[in-house]
């Protein structure tokens, strides 16, 4: 089985600064998807970016980026410039690529690291 | 779009009595899941849809839940003889899957149903 572990349960920032949020996860499958969601408090979960495992390029959406490291089964995500509104719970997750190989459309979630964005 | 819609936003009820929770997805995504985040963890799979059929359950859904899509649309989530330990989020997403097998399309979530049991 998939695990995912996240061991910062807690990240600040200074306004304006960078922030890196670590994510481990461990598996046997080749092919997969790793997904960065953001959850604001009593908010709906956002998907903030997402990586498929056979590309080696780190996937980038504006301000968000990931550290893609496959062999080391690692999936950092680093929000630059950060904002009052980046301020959240932040979720890794994985899920398997392919049905037809046995995969599940589960997404396997960590528990979470808790981004404060201070003034 | 109007994003995943869940009803009600909060429930609250006695040990012992049954609630039904709905979700409505994103009008043309044909999977939709369910999740249960209990505080301080992330989301933990529940069960999955394609259209009206259930895929996947997982372990945690035990013989007091129930999940029904009956026309590959809205969904509904029973929990019968509700215990201390339901008292959680219920979240549910739906994606769309373009082909046979997995997709690679995101799941979008809704705003959560919390549940407290008394």
């Amino acid at each position: 089985a998939q695990t995912v572990t996240q061991s910062q349960p807690e990240m600040s920032v200074q306004e304006a600064e960078t922030v890196t949020l670590s994510c481990t996860y461990d598996t046997s499958e080749s092919d997969y998807y790793l997904f960065w969601y953001k959850q604001p408090p009593s908010r709906q979960m956002i998907l903030v970016i997402r990586q498929e495992a056979y590309k080696q390029q780190n996937a980038t959406e504006n301000r968000f980026s990931v550290n893609f490291q496959k062999a080391a089964k690692s999936f950092s995500l680093k929000i630059s410039d950060s904002q009052l509104g980046d301020a959240a719970m932040y979720f890794c997750a994985y899920r398997s690529y392919s049905l037809l190989q046995g995969g599940s459309e589960k997404l396997v979630f960590g528990k979470g690291t808790k981004l404060t964005v201070n003034p | 779009d109007t994003g995943v819609s869940q009803n009600p936003r909060h429930k609250i009820t006695k040990r012992g009595q049954n609630v039904t929770f709905r979700c409505d997805p994103i009008s043309e995504h044909n999977r939709l899941y369910w999740y249960r985040q209990t505080l301080g963890q992330g989301p933990e799979f529940l069960t999955y849809f394609q259209n009206e059929a259930q895929l996947e359950k997982s372990r945690l859904l035990s013989d007091r839940f129930s999940a029904e899509r009956p026309k590959g649309s809205f969904s509904t989530l029973e929990i019968q003889r509700t215990e201390q330990g339901d008292s959680a989020m219920y979240l549910c997403a739906s994606s769309l899957n373009l082909g046979k097998g997995g997709s690679n399309q995101p799941q979008h979530f809704g705003d959560g149903t919390r549940l407290s049991i008394l």
